[in-house]
Protein backbone atom coordinates (compact mmCIF):
# COMPACT_ATOMS: atom_id res chain seq x y z
CA UNK A 1 0.00 0.00 0.00
CA UNK A 2 1.76 3.27 -1.18
CA UNK A 3 -0.92 5.66 0.22
CA UNK A 4 -0.81 7.81 3.89
CA UNK A 5 -0.82 5.04 6.50
CA UNK A 6 -1.63 6.96 9.90
CA UNK A 7 -2.03 4.46 13.08
CA UNK A 8 -3.36 3.89 15.88
CA UNK A 9 -6.48 3.85 13.62
CA UNK A 10 -8.64 4.05 17.10
CA UNK A 11 -7.56 5.38 19.88
CA UNK A 12 -9.96 5.39 23.53
CA UNK A 13 -8.65 7.73 25.80
CA UNK A 14 -9.57 8.81 29.42
CA UNK A 15 -9.98 12.20 30.21
CA UNK A 16 -6.44 14.33 31.45
CA UNK A 17 -4.39 11.37 29.28
CA UNK A 18 -2.09 12.25 26.49
CA UNK A 19 -2.03 10.70 22.88
CA UNK A 20 0.20 10.57 19.84
CA UNK A 21 -0.90 9.72 16.84
CA UNK A 22 1.56 9.05 13.57
CA UNK A 23 0.97 9.51 9.85
CA UNK A 24 3.54 8.36 6.98
CA UNK A 25 2.86 10.66 4.17
CA UNK A 26 3.33 8.66 0.72
CA UNK A 27 6.82 8.92 -0.74
CA UNK A 28 8.89 11.42 -1.40
CA UNK A 29 5.83 13.82 -0.25
CA UNK A 30 7.12 16.77 1.14
CA UNK A 31 4.27 18.38 2.60
CA UNK A 32 2.42 17.13 4.70
CA UNK A 33 -1.04 18.43 6.36
CA UNK A 34 -3.10 17.32 9.66
CA UNK A 35 -7.18 18.05 9.73
CA UNK A 36 -9.50 17.40 12.29
CA UNK A 37 -13.22 16.35 11.05
CA UNK A 38 -16.28 15.88 13.42
CA UNK A 39 -19.48 14.15 13.14
CA UNK A 40 -21.43 16.32 10.57
CA UNK A 41 -18.42 18.08 9.26
CA UNK A 42 -15.92 18.73 6.47
CA UNK A 43 -12.14 18.03 7.70
CA UNK A 44 -10.98 21.43 9.18
CA UNK A 45 -7.19 22.32 8.72
CA UNK A 46 -5.02 22.29 11.87
CA UNK A 47 -1.36 22.71 10.12
CA UNK A 48 1.14 22.08 7.84
CA UNK A 49 4.40 20.72 7.18
CA UNK A 50 7.06 21.69 4.25
CA UNK A 51 9.67 18.68 4.57
CA UNK A 52 10.20 18.96 8.61
CA UNK A 53 9.21 23.18 8.80
CA UNK A 54 6.01 23.43 10.14
CA UNK A 55 5.05 26.48 8.31
CA UNK A 56 1.13 27.01 8.74
CA UNK A 57 -0.69 26.56 12.29
CA UNK A 58 -4.62 27.18 12.67
CA UNK A 59 -6.20 28.80 15.83
CA UNK A 60 -7.93 25.23 16.24
CA UNK A 61 -4.67 24.13 17.67
CA UNK A 62 -4.29 24.99 21.57
CA UNK A 63 -1.23 24.80 23.38
CA UNK A 64 -2.13 21.46 24.18
CA UNK A 65 -1.50 20.12 20.56
CA UNK A 66 1.94 19.73 19.41
CA UNK A 67 2.94 18.62 15.85
CA UNK A 68 6.15 17.36 14.58
CA UNK A 69 8.01 16.16 11.56
CA UNK A 70 11.63 15.36 12.80
CA UNK A 71 13.29 14.36 9.33
CA UNK A 72 10.87 15.59 6.86
CA UNK A 73 9.58 11.79 6.54
CA UNK A 74 6.57 11.06 8.90
CA UNK A 75 4.74 12.87 11.38
CA UNK A 76 3.50 13.00 14.60
CA UNK A 77 0.63 14.66 16.38
CA UNK A 78 0.71 14.85 20.47
CA UNK A 79 -2.57 16.04 22.36
CA UNK A 80 -1.80 16.58 25.98
CA UNK A 81 -4.18 16.26 28.98
CA UNK A 82 -7.22 15.01 26.34
CA UNK A 83 -10.55 16.66 26.64
CA UNK A 84 -14.02 15.41 25.51
CA UNK A 85 -13.93 18.02 22.41
CA UNK A 86 -11.10 16.49 20.93
CA UNK A 87 -13.09 13.64 20.44
CA UNK A 88 -12.79 13.41 16.05
CA UNK A 89 -11.48 12.02 13.23
CA UNK A 90 -7.68 13.22 12.99
CA UNK A 91 -6.71 13.26 9.43
CA UNK A 92 -3.28 13.41 8.27
CA UNK A 93 -2.82 14.35 4.27
CA UNK A 94 0.66 14.59 1.85
CA UNK A 95 1.36 16.20 -1.15
CA UNK A 96 4.25 15.90 -3.63
CA UNK A 97 5.32 19.46 -4.46
CA UNK A 98 4.39 22.96 -4.50
CA UNK A 99 2.10 25.35 -5.83
CA UNK A 100 -1.13 23.42 -6.80
CA UNK A 101 -1.35 19.51 -6.26
CA UNK A 102 -3.03 17.19 -5.35
CA UNK A 103 -3.68 16.00 -2.11
CA UNK A 104 -4.15 12.70 -0.40
CA UNK A 105 -5.64 11.81 2.45
CA UNK A 106 -5.08 8.68 5.09
CA UNK A 107 -7.73 6.73 6.69
CA UNK A 108 -7.47 9.11 9.59
CA UNK A 109 -6.92 8.29 13.11
CA UNK A 110 -10.14 8.12 15.64
CA UNK A 111 -9.95 9.82 18.65
CA UNK A 112 -12.68 8.91 21.59
CA UNK A 113 -12.28 10.71 25.13
CA UNK A 114 -14.73 9.03 27.91
CA UNK B 1 -15.90 3.09 12.33
CA UNK B 2 -18.02 6.23 12.94
CA UNK B 3 -20.58 7.60 10.46
CA UNK B 4 -20.23 10.76 8.94
CA UNK B 5 -22.10 13.55 7.62
CA UNK B 6 -25.14 12.29 10.22
CA UNK B 7 -27.17 15.51 9.64
CA UNK B 8 -26.18 16.40 5.97
CA UNK B 9 -28.58 17.15 2.90
CA UNK B 10 -29.05 14.16 1.05
CA UNK B 11 -29.24 13.26 -2.65
CA UNK B 12 -31.12 9.67 -3.84
CA UNK B 13 -30.51 8.61 -7.36
CA UNK B 14 -31.81 5.69 -8.79
CA UNK B 15 -29.01 3.17 -9.81
CA UNK B 16 -28.00 4.31 -13.17
CA UNK B 17 -28.94 7.73 -13.37
CA UNK B 18 -26.68 10.62 -13.33
CA UNK B 19 -26.23 12.59 -10.21
CA UNK B 20 -25.33 16.68 -10.22
CA UNK B 21 -23.93 17.41 -6.41
CA UNK B 22 -23.95 21.34 -6.06
CA UNK B 23 -21.44 23.07 -3.69
CA UNK B 24 -21.26 27.03 -2.93
CA UNK B 25 -17.27 28.30 -2.56
CA UNK B 26 -16.86 30.85 0.02
CA UNK B 27 -14.00 32.90 -1.12
CA UNK B 28 -13.78 34.63 -4.46
CA UNK B 29 -10.06 34.39 -4.86
CA UNK B 30 -10.44 30.72 -4.70
CA UNK B 31 -8.31 29.67 -7.31
CA UNK B 32 -8.04 25.46 -6.59
CA UNK B 33 -11.02 23.30 -5.79
CA UNK B 34 -11.19 19.74 -5.44
CA UNK B 35 -14.06 17.14 -5.07
CA UNK B 36 -13.63 13.92 -2.19
CA UNK B 37 -15.80 10.81 -1.80
CA UNK B 38 -16.07 10.03 1.81
CA UNK B 39 -17.38 6.58 3.01
CA UNK B 40 -18.14 5.47 6.33
CA UNK B 41 -15.03 5.56 8.57
CA UNK B 42 -12.54 6.20 5.60
CA UNK B 43 -10.32 9.03 4.91
CA UNK B 44 -11.46 11.40 1.87
CA UNK B 45 -10.79 10.47 -1.34
CA UNK B 46 -9.97 12.54 -4.45
CA UNK B 47 -12.15 12.30 -7.11
CA UNK B 48 -11.45 15.20 -9.31
CA UNK B 49 -9.77 18.57 -9.41
CA UNK B 50 -9.93 21.87 -11.36
CA UNK B 51 -8.11 25.07 -11.51
CA UNK B 52 -10.33 28.54 -12.16
CA UNK B 53 -8.19 28.91 -15.47
CA UNK B 54 -11.25 26.46 -16.41
CA UNK B 55 -14.87 26.06 -16.34
CA UNK B 56 -15.32 22.41 -17.04
CA UNK B 57 -12.84 19.13 -16.50
CA UNK B 58 -14.16 15.83 -17.14
CA UNK B 59 -12.99 12.50 -15.49
CA UNK B 60 -14.14 9.08 -15.75
CA UNK B 61 -17.38 8.71 -15.11
CA UNK B 62 -17.04 12.51 -13.45
CA UNK B 63 -16.95 16.07 -14.30
CA UNK B 64 -16.56 19.03 -12.64
CA UNK B 65 -18.10 22.36 -13.65
CA UNK B 66 -17.09 25.54 -12.04
CA UNK B 67 -18.94 28.88 -12.57
CA UNK B 68 -17.14 31.76 -10.98
CA UNK B 69 -19.94 34.09 -11.42
CA UNK B 70 -21.77 32.90 -8.93
CA UNK B 71 -19.06 30.66 -7.05
CA UNK B 72 -20.20 27.63 -7.60
CA UNK B 73 -18.94 24.30 -8.63
CA UNK B 74 -20.88 21.08 -9.34
CA UNK B 75 -20.02 17.13 -10.07
CA UNK B 76 -21.77 15.43 -12.43
CA UNK B 77 -20.87 11.68 -11.53
CA UNK B 78 -22.91 9.22 -15.23
CA UNK B 79 -24.44 6.24 -14.33
CA UNK B 80 -24.38 5.87 -10.61
CA UNK B 81 -23.37 3.15 -9.22
CA UNK B 82 -24.03 1.60 -5.41
CA UNK B 83 -20.19 2.07 -4.77
CA UNK B 84 -20.90 5.72 -5.56
CA UNK B 85 -23.38 6.09 -1.82
CA UNK B 86 -20.78 7.77 0.09
CA UNK B 87 -20.29 11.84 1.60
CA UNK B 88 -19.05 13.76 -0.82
CA UNK B 89 -16.98 17.43 -0.50
CA UNK B 90 -15.58 20.12 -2.06
CA UNK B 91 -13.31 22.07 -1.36
CA UNK B 92 -11.14 25.42 -2.35
CA UNK B 93 -7.80 26.53 -2.10
CA UNK B 94 -6.08 30.54 -2.43
CA UNK B 95 -3.32 32.24 -3.61
CA UNK B 96 -0.49 31.28 -1.01
CA UNK B 97 -2.28 29.25 1.40
CA UNK B 98 -1.58 25.83 1.92
CA UNK B 99 -5.04 24.67 3.25
CA UNK B 100 -8.21 23.75 1.82
CA UNK B 101 -11.37 24.81 3.17
CA UNK B 102 -14.09 21.77 3.29
CA UNK B 103 -17.82 22.49 1.85
CA UNK B 104 -20.59 20.81 4.61
CA UNK B 105 -20.74 17.83 2.44
CA UNK B 106 -23.87 16.19 0.48
CA UNK B 107 -24.60 12.72 1.16
CA UNK B 108 -25.55 10.62 -2.25
CA UNK B 109 -27.92 7.48 -1.94
CA UNK B 110 -28.41 5.05 -4.92
CA UNK B 111 -30.83 3.14 -4.76
CA UNK B 112 -30.53 -0.41 -6.54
Amino acid sequence: DTGVSQNPRHKITKRGQNVTFRCDPISEHNRLYWYRQTLGQGPEFLTYFQNEAQLEKSRLLSDRFSAERPKGSFSTLEIQRTEQGDSAMYLCASSPRAGFDTIYFGEGSWLTVV
Amino acid sequence: GESVGLHLPTLSVQEGDNSIINCAYSNSASDYFIWYKQESGKGPQFIIDIRSNMDKRQGQRVTVLLNKTVKHLSLQIAATQPGDSAVYFCAENWGSSYKLIFGSGTRLLVRP
